[in-house]
């Protein structure tokens, strides 16, 4: 699909490590959000970055967006138990319509 | 604030049942979307609504399904002739206006699951 984005499928990490997920989209867009997914319950927003925003930072949160590579990443430093969670990040393809979401990436973290 | 409302948590029809699933926005939200997810496909959008108007109904599967917005504080989504195909959790989402910018709050969708 034109509008797609693309993550890494799972990644599973310790307790305190830092884990990366990345996100390719395929059109231009001025806003990359990025959500959780918990199990049994809808995504919910986690933090959001604009094109005049190469970094964003919340708590133990970092994103970033490259605008000439059309990519974004999230970071989660020191991860806890209670980060495991699907991530997606989602783009406004078709400027101020309905957001679309990648794929998602699978988190899970061990004690 | 309860948040976005979906009912019912879990429904089951059989094969050419129709199915039909609520979703009532966040007060005061004008915009209101319809997704669906599953394994294979992942998080697809439908349709949305804003102030009740249908905007974009690019995602809804041509034949089978409809939605609409009677009312500021519910929307339905309609399956006719429901097919294992179907089977998906389907997400209902209400943000406080339409923009790049807006967040979305999502209710914790009705799982459908078509025998």
């Amino acid at each position: 699909s034109q509008w797609g984005e693309e993550n890494l499928q799972a990644l599973s990490i310790q307790e305190g490590e830092d884990v990366t997920m990345n996100c390719s989209y395929k059109t231009y867009t001025t806003v990359v959000h990025w959500y959780r997914q918990d199990s049994g319950r809808g995504p919910a927003l986690i933090i959001l970055i604009r094109s005049n925003e190469r970094e964003k930072r919340s708590g133990r949160l970092r994103a970033t967006l490259d605008t000439s590579s059309q990519s974004s990443s999230l970071s989660i430093t020191a991860a806890q138990c209670e980060d495991t969670a699907v991530y997606f990040c989602a783009t406004d393809a078709r400027g101020g319509r309905a957001l679309i979401f990648g794929t998602g990436t699978t988190v899970s973290v061990s004690p | 604030n309860a948040g976005v409302i979906q009912t019912p948590r879990h429904k089951v029809t059989g094969k050419g049942q129709e199915a039909t699933l609520w979703c009532e926005p966040i007060s005061g939200h004008s915009a209101v979307f319809w997704y669906r997810q599953t394994i294979v496909q992942g998080l697809e959008f439908l349709t949305y609504f804003r102030n009740q108007a249908p905007i974009d109904d690019s995602g809804m599967p041509k034949e089978r399904f409809s939605a609409q917005m009677p009312n500021q504080s519910h929307s339905t989504l309609k399956i006719q002739s429901t097919q294992p195909q179907d089977s998906a959790v389907y997400l209902c989402a209400s943000s406080l206006d339409m923009g790049s910018n807006e967040r979305l709050f999502f209710g914790h969708g009705t799982k459908l699951s078509v025998l």
